[in-house]
């Protein structure tokens, strides 16, 4: 039972580099989301989606753009890399019924150089 | 939005003594989790207790929502319990997000 599965762990990428961060879920869940974790403070949310199709902004929308084109996986991108992006990357899922947690991935190191 | 608020910001224990992390929060809310962060950074889920008193092992917590706090509780510290504890919390109606406070930083010395 994987849960919440994130791709890759670690990147390195440089200043205007783009990329896609992969979040896979096997738990049928029709809510996921996209945190981001900086040096001492907890997590912030960036994007998230309620079903398949669908994506709304979070706390801290700005750089970044997401999709959830299979109900099973939420990408997170950002077309140009910059040094302030530099982060521990979240994702979680949860069903959406009333009163259940949310189930969160491994995370995914990032550095922009 | 809505604010939380965790104390004491750290904690140095000795190995075998008790402790309280306390998460003050600024809005009703119908979900409440608990979170140890290992040092490897993976976030391992505690509890999830958006109301009562919920034990595991050395672990225990208790939420009153009507006064808008939440305490953890860990007994007999050992040094893998040292970390960082968040507590998460969502408003009703809200997609399920959840804000996180700053966390608990826990060293617990041998």
């Amino acid at each position: 039972n994987a849960g919440v599965t994130q791709t890759p762990k670690f990147r390195v990428l440089k200043t205007g580099q783009s990329m896609t961060l992969l979040c896979a879920q096997d738990m049928n869940h029709e809510y996921m989301y996209w945190y981001r974790q900086d040096p001492g403070m907890g997590l912030r949310l960036i994007h998230y989606s309620v079903g398949e199709g669908t994506t709304a902004k979070g706390e801290v929308p700005d750089g970044y753009n997401v999709s959830r084109l299979k109900k099973q996986n939420f990408l997170l991108g950002l077309e140009s890399a910059a040094p302030s992006q530099t982060s521990v990357y979240f994702c979680a899922s949860s069903s959406g019924r009333y009163n259940q947690p949310q189930h969160f991935g491994d995370g995914t190191r990032l550095s922009i150089l | 939005g809505i604010q939380v608020e965790q104390s004491p910001p750290d904690l140095i224990l000795q190995e075998g003594a008790n402790s309280t992390l306390r998460c003050n929060f600024s809005d009703s809310v119908n979900n409440l989790q608990w979170f140890h962060q290992n040092p490897w950074g993976q976030l391992i889920n505690l509890f999830y207790i958006p109301s009562g008193t919920k034990q595991n092992g050395r672990l225990s917590a208790t939420t009153v929502a009507t006064e808008r706090y939440s305490l953890l509780y860990i007994s007999s510290s050992q040094t893998t319990d040292s970390g960082v504890y968040f507590c998460a919390v969502g408003l009703p109606f809200n997609a399920g997000k959840s804000t996180f406070g700053d966390g608990t930083t826990l060293t617990v010395k041998p």
